[in-house]
């Protein structure tokens, strides 16, 4: 199972860049890296999602080494409506139910 | 957009009641599941289904079971409600291969 473990919390501040890292050491061949954002009282919304070196899009890049061991949500020039908890899901074509496992999520705060 | 509708968004019911979660997606995907939410514990997969009448176990289904009749619809049935089944429960629809689509939540308190 690739279990997925992430800070529980972070803080920062409008305008800057945050990165948070999620670790995966058991990750499969043919797992893909999946990041959801959660405001309160919502359901999950996808982010971005990547396999290997570097996605972008026009609200996050993730990065991924080459062991892909971990990867690293980078959020930039936060504001505060970023404020969300942050999951990391490592699976690969849900073919079978013990591919989906999430992490714990990461609390951001974002202060003025 | 992708729709997820889940039958309710607040519900109370009594120990030792039959509770069904509905689950309703208007894009045909394949792929559905429930998750349920508790603090500090992220989302923890209930069961998934691949396709109609097809389900797969996840990491907690004890005291849960499944019925997917209809590509567009996936229930949760709580067959003896008990209160430590209080929790948030989410349901998810994707594509093969692709991110999930989460609907808003049902917040169920067993009382």
């Amino acid at each position: 199972l690739a279990k997925t473990t992430q800070p529980i919390s972070m803080d920062s501040y409008e305008g800057q860049e945050v990165n948070i890292t999620c670790s995966h050491n058991n990750i499969a061949t043919n797992d893909y890296i999946t990041w959801y954002q959660q405001f309160p009282s919502q359901g999950p919304r996808f982010i971005i999602q990547g396999y290997k070196t570097k996605v972008t899009n026009e609200v996050a890049s993730l990065f991924i080494p080459a062991d892909r061991k971990s990867s690293t949500l980078s959020l930039p020039r936060v504001s505060l409506s970023d404020t969300a908890v942050y999951y990391c899901l490592v699976g690969g074509t849900y073919s079978s139910a013990s591919k989906i496992i999430f992490g714990s999520g990461t609390r951001l705060s974002i202060r003025p | 957009d992708v729709k997820v509708t889940q039958s309710s968004r607040y519900l109370v019911k009594r120990t030792g009641e039959k509770v069904f979660l509905e689950c309703v997606q208007d894009m045909d995907h394949e792929n559905m599941f429930w998750y349920r939410q508790d603090p500090g514990l992220g989302l923890r997969l209930i069961y998934f289904s691949y396709d109609v009448k097809m389900k797969e176990k996840g990491d907690i289904p004890e005291g849960y079971s499944v019925s997917r009749e209809k590509k567009e619809r996936f229930s949760l049935i709580l067959e003896s409600a008990s209160t430590n089944q209080t929790s948030m429960y989410l349901c998810a629809s994707s594509p093969p291969r692709q991110e999930q689509y989460f609907g808003p939540g049902t917040r169920l308190t067993v009382t």
